[in-house]
């Protein structure tokens, strides 16, 4: 298994500003994803991080809103821009080393409050 | 586009009892995956069930796979208060640029079981 964690775990922020939240496992993975989690709600994938290239992003999300970087195997970032109060959410990055019988471990998430 | 329907979303039964949460997709996957997740809490990977006739336990929980029918099954066996959480299938794939070799795809996940175990 691989050992997620993020920072920072919770958060309050103001409508129009920005988050930047960070991943970090604790070894190398081949795959990196962010998702997002309405309160109440079942997940929703929001993108693929790729090391050293842009984020494949699934249908209904946009690089300019949550931009993705990943730098490298073990590390990532989503930033959700121009906040408003529909982006509250909870936001959870989960990694997979892929091969068979591979696993997808999440993070402990990051609480987002936009008021 | 993939879809995973679970049923029951939300089930309350009493303890000792077995019960069975359904898990349906639409199109082909290479995996399938549950997890738990209690409140406030992030998933916990329990099973992940990666061919045709798959069957997966650890201790009062078993899963199983059926690819051709597209449906996984998660039972509880002699159901105990601390099971109580919220249950998630996930398929692998389904978004518009499937994997190529060996990477994994996100997950499309079903809406969540609402497990309540009473004494």
């Amino acid at each position: 298994s691989a050992v997620i964690s993020q920072k920072p775990s919770r958060d309050i922020c103001q409508r129009g500003t920005s988050l930047t939240i960070q991943c970090q496992v604790d070894s190398q993975v081949t795959m990196m994803f962010w998702y997002r989690q309405q309160p109440g709600q079942s997940l929703t994938l929001i993108a693929t991080a790729n090391q050293g290239s842009e984020a494949t992003y699934e249908s209904g999300f946009v690089i300019d809103k949550f931009p993705i970087s990943r730098p490298n195997l073990t590390f990532s970032t989503l930033t959700v821009s121009n906040l408003s109060p529909e982006d509250s959410s909870i936001y959870l990055c989960s990694a997979s080393r892929g091969g068979e019988g591979n696993e997808q471990f999440f993070g402990p998430g990051t609480r987002l409050t936009v008021l | 586009e993939l879809k995973v329907e679970q049923n029951p979303l939300f089930l309350s039964m009493q303890e000792g009892k077995n019960y069975t949460i359904y898990c349906n997709y639409s199109t082909t996957s290479d995996r399938l995956y549950w997890y738990r997740q209690d409140p406030g809490k992030s998933l916990e990977s329990l099973f992940v069930l990666l061919s045709n006739g798959a069957v997966k336990q650890e201790g009062r929980l078993m899963a199983s796979l059926d690819t051709k029918a597209r449906l996984s099954t998660l039972h509880i066996t002699a159901a105990v208060h601390d099971l109580s959480a919220t249950y998630f299938c996930a398929v692998e794939g389904g978004g518009p640029y499937p994997h190529s070799g060996g990477g994994a795809d996100g997950l499309t996940f079903g809406k969540g079981t609402h497990l309540i175990i009473q004494p």
